[in-house]
């Protein structure tokens, strides 16, 4: 069975970070593109950041550049994503999901159910 | 960046009709275009990929059309369990980016 479980998202201060992961299991992990796509409360979803199928290019969102970094561990079929100086406004749902580097006529297929990251002092 | 405009953003509707959902790209993007369903409190689920073919599992009553600029989602003889907010998605190149959402309401 094809599966994403994230973890790690939480309750954090402004300026705080948090480290969230994502394991995969029920499909050759290292043969795929992995992204982070979020969603604030009450509005639309976001691409954050991808990463190659083998770890070598990482693609990030003006938003969260310089902040954000998407790792992943072939070893552990984990996506990792770091996330430094958070804001109020990183507050939402983390899906991580399974991917294809534009341009590809291939949808999403395979996403997580999520973490919740909520930024608040 | 590619913008991705839908309309409506929200529509009502009953059991048993028809209703279709725009998407406007900000330039071309030939068929990388692809549509979600997404309920509350869930991920989203792919319905219709490359603007027209239908994702397996999707019902057949989903179908989209369009090339370019301009894409379309339609929804044969509403369900209840079809009512949700739907996006579409381009993946033309990065950043990926995504309507601002349909809500389909009873």
């Amino acid at each position: 069975q094809v599966q994403l479980v994230e973890s790690g998202g939480g309750v954090v201060q402004p300026g705080r970070s948090l480290s969230l992961s994502c394991v995969a299991s029920g499909f050759t992990f290292s043969h795929y593109s992995m992204q982070w796509v979020r969603q604030a409360p009450g509005k639309g979803l976001e691409w954050v950041a991808s990463i190659s199928h083998d770890g070598k290019r990482e693609f990030y969102a003006e938003s969260v550049k310089g902040r954000f970094s998407i790792s992943r561990d072939a070893s552990r079929n984990t996506l990792h994503l770091q996330t430094n100086s958070l804001r109020v406004e990183d507050t939402a749902v983390y899906f991580c999901a399974r991917h294809t580097m534009p341009p590809t006529v291939d949808g999403v297929d395979v996403w997580g159910r999520g973490t919740t990251v909520i930024v608040s002092s | 960046d590619i913008q991705m405009t839908q309309s409506p953003t929200s529509l009502s509707a009953s059991v048993g009709d028809t209703v279709t959902i725009a998407c406007r790209a900000s330039q071309a993007i030939s068929n990388y275009l692809h549509w979600y369903q997404q309920k509350s409190g869930k991920a989203p689920k792919l319905l219709i990929y490359a603007a027209s073919k239908l994702q397996s599992g999707a019902p057949s009553r989903f179908s989209g059309s369009g090339s370019g600029t301009t894409f379309t989602l339609t929804i044969s003889s509403l369900q209840p369990d079809d009512f949700a907010t739907y996006y579409c998605q381009q993946s033309d190149s990065l950043p990926i980016t995504f309507g601002q959402g349909t809500r389909l309401e009873i």
